[in-house]
């Protein structure tokens, strides 16, 4: 059964630092998503991507944060200079939202630790 | 009015009996609701998921009640299982616009006692 694909699964970096999460979406899948889960709370919608842009950001989703689809498979996440209120599960997602199907399926995602 | 509200907590209940879990949400643009299990370190899955053209939907031991004129919606786990034990969350989103992001609900920690 294909499945969202995520690396690394934990990433440790220092505040200041710049870190790249990755994704492989499910392949015919035509939007991808970035979520976020603080150890404890609820999951946070970051970002959404449609045809090589944005289609939709939350208010968490600042200037550090960029989305980029490299290639035909990949979808990252960079975060541009960590910050300790970063560390979170960083959880990927995508849909294919045709013909009805808007179910979104989710990544292992990221451990994301800030020192 | 983006919330999604969600209750209880947490929730302990005994090998075979149900388990439901609340949600209530404010913004009538929403119009797909699923649920999602999550185990400890892994990423929410997909459980069941509802459209508001039907009052209720089953899937094996799990059933979607949705009272639109509420706004509410609950998990019913039936002949509920120790491997049932997971955090469960609700979600809202806009299905007529594509794309849409989820809304979840805060969580509820189920545990279920053999």
């Amino acid at each position: 059964e294909p499945e969202v694909t995520q690396t690394p699964s934990h990433q440790v970096t220092q505040m200041g630092q710049e870190v790249i999460l990755r994704c492989v979406p499910i392949s015919n899948h035509l939007y991808f998503y970035w979520y976020r889960q603080i150890l404890g709370q609820k999951v946070e919608f970051l970002v959404s991507f449609y045809n090589n842009e944005i289609s939709e950001k939350s208010e968490i989703f600042d200037d550090q944060f960029s989305v980029e689809r490299p290639d035909g498979s990949n979808f990252t996440l960079k975060i541009r200079s960590t910050k300790l209120e970063d560390s979170a599960m960083y959880f990927c997602a995508s849909s294919e939202w045709a013909s009805g199907n808007y179910e979104q399926y989710f990544g292992p995602g990221t451990r994301l630790t800030v020192t | 009015q983006q919330q999604v509200k969600q209750s209880p907590q947490s929730l302990i209940v005994q090998k075979g009996g149900i388990s439901i879990i609340n949600c209530a949400y404010e913004n009538t643009a929403f119009d797909y609701f699923p649920w999602y299990q999550q185990f400890p370190g892994k990423g929410p899955a997909l459980l069941i998921a509802i459209r508001p053209d039907v009052s209720e939907k089953k899937e094996g031991r799990f059933t979607i009640s949705f009272n639109k004129s509420a706004k509410q919606f609950s998990l019913h786990i039936m002949d509920s299982q120790p491997g049932d034990s997971a955090t469960y969350f609700c979600a809202a989103s806009r299905a007529e616009t594509s794309g849409s992001r989820l809304t979840f609900g805060e969580g509820t920690q189920l545990t279920v006692n053999p």
